[in-house]
């Protein structure tokens, strides 16, 4: 069964728009942690963000935030006035309990335009 | 830090030979993970190591796939005979345990290994 579903296959906006994507998980711990990773075209995964299970207060870095619900198993991501180097497949991963593999979702391909 | 190290970056090989992608985890990290990309399959864990000992297998697709890690700097995964469905991107990444609540590691990964069989 999937844990993690990112229903969004693909995101095009213009430059400066906001862009939000959706992230839903499944799993049964208590404990268990939410990532963000990053895949821009160069192909590397890049570390975006990681919360835990306990800690559900919204994070903002820069033009990022992070919006984790734990009532609706959510853990969505926006970015604010979007610029071209935001363009990059976007993944969403779990990993649960005291297991430390990642469950990645199907990455949603977000593309900015100039 | 280099980060982790993968080679070789591409490889093409016809089916049937035998490929060795290689990994050199972040210095003092002791997890090591491999995992595949594909687009019909995303991103799939194949095996994880802890301190060099395997941890979870239950990803290698088949016994065509093995992955060793002879010590705690260098990690290699084989594929033989090699298919053309084994065609993917292969990733190795590393990680540490974490600070604070404990359970859960930031996985740095490398650059991967494209690998094209024909």
């Amino acid at each position: 069964a999937q844990k993690v579903t990112q229903a969004q296959t693909e995101i095009s906006v213009v430059e400066k728009e906001d862009v939000t994507l959706d992230c839903v998980y499944e799993t049964r711990d208590t404990t268990y942690y939410l990532f963000w990773y990053k895949q821009p075209p160069s192909g590397e995964l890049v570390f975006l963000i990681r919360r835990n299970s306990f800690d559900e207060q919204n994070e903002i870095s820069g033009r990022y935030s992070w919006n984790f619900q734990k009532s609706t198993s959510s853990f969505n991501f926006t970015i604010t006035a979007s610029q071209v180097v935001d363009s990059a497949v976007y993944f969403c991963a779990l990993s649960e309990g005291y297991d430390y593999k990642l469950s990645f979702g199907a990455g949603t391909t977000v593309t900015v335009r100039a | 830090d280099a980060g982790v190290i993968q080679s070789p970056r591409h490889e093409v090989t016809e089916m049937g030979q035998e490929v060795t992608l290689r990994c050199k985890p972040i210095s003092g990290h002791d997890y090591l993970f491999w995992y595949r990309q594909t687009m019909m399959r995303g991103l799939e864990l194949l095996i994880y190591f802890n301190n060099n000992v395997p941890i979870d297998d239950s990803g290698m697709p088949e016994d065509r796939f093995s992955a060793k890690m002879p010590n705690a700097s260098f990690s290699t995964l084989k594929i033989q005979p090699s298919e053309p469905r084994d065609s993917a991107v292969y990733f190795c990444a590393s990680s540490s345990i974490g600070t604070g609540l404990s359970g859960a590691n930031v996985l740095t990964f490398g650059a991967g290994s494209r690998l094209t069989v024909l």
